[in-house]
């Protein structure tokens, strides 16, 4: 079956810009979890949607938001660019949102800010 | 308390060597301690995983050893092979009321020489 699709793979963008990212869950998967990761600061969580709802939330600024469409397809939104939001953009699928095994990830949208 | 503490930082050891990467974490709520392993472009993959109920888990040639009491795990990689050179994160999860997070170790990169 089908793996997490992310889109697109790489983007460059321009501070103070904004830019949407997608996420495809695994289909049957209603749960969707979006990553951030640098070389800095590692793998950090910013927020997971079930049923598309909002159900947890990372420590990360309102400039980071996203939504969940009635398929379970996720998009996350930076606004207001910065340098430091260069990182890899991870989305993870799971069947439910509270079994802890399952974790699926895409390959990952490369944002680069300059 | 949400901080998984990974070791070492990179590791490199021969062909048909063993590698092992240690975790520790604080959080007792934590339920279930997942391995990544992570190729360059690439999301992280599913390698192995464990229940705070049970002391060893092996797969292969890999095996998970779990010490409760400790709060410490620990990913053994027997035979190490070249293939195995990757990037290999520790991770934990636990219900917070109805959701769930991963949280990331640091990751360990790992070179097998051939």
């Amino acid at each position: 079956k089908a793996g997490v699709t992310q889109t697109p793979r790489y983007l460059i963008k321009t501070r103070g810009q904004q830019v949407t990212l997608s996420c495809s869950p695994i289909s049957g998967h209603r749960s969707v979890s979006w990553y951030q990761q640098t070389p800095g600061q590692g793998l950090q969580f910013l927020f997971e949607y079930f049923s598309e709802t909002q159900r947890n939330k990372g420590n990360f600024p309102g400039r980071f938001s996203g939504r969940q469409f009635s398929n379970s397809r996720s998009e996350m939104n930076v606004s207001t660019l910065e340098l430091g939001d260069s990182a890899l953009y991870l989305c993870a699928s799971r069947i439910t949102g509270t079994e802890a095994r399952g974790y699926t990830f895409g390959s990952g949208t490369r944002l680069t800010v300059v | 308390q949400q901080q998984v503490k990974q070791s070492p930082q990179s590791l490199i050891v021969q062909k048909g060597g063993i590698s092992i990467i240690n975790c520790a974490y604080e959080n007792t709520a934590f339920d279930y301690f997942p391995w990544y392993q992570q190729f360059p472009g690439k999301g992280p993959a599913l390698l192995i995983a464990i229940r705070p109920d049970v002391s060893e888990k092996k797969e292969g040639r890999f095996t998970i050893s779990f010490n409760k009491s400790a709060k410490q795990f620990s990913l053994h990689i027997m035979d190490s092979q070249p293939g195995d050179s990757a990037t290999y994160f520790c991770a934990a999860t636990g219900l917070s009321g109805s959701a769930r997070q991963l949280t990331f170790g640091s990751g360990t990169q790992l070179t097998v020489l051939p």
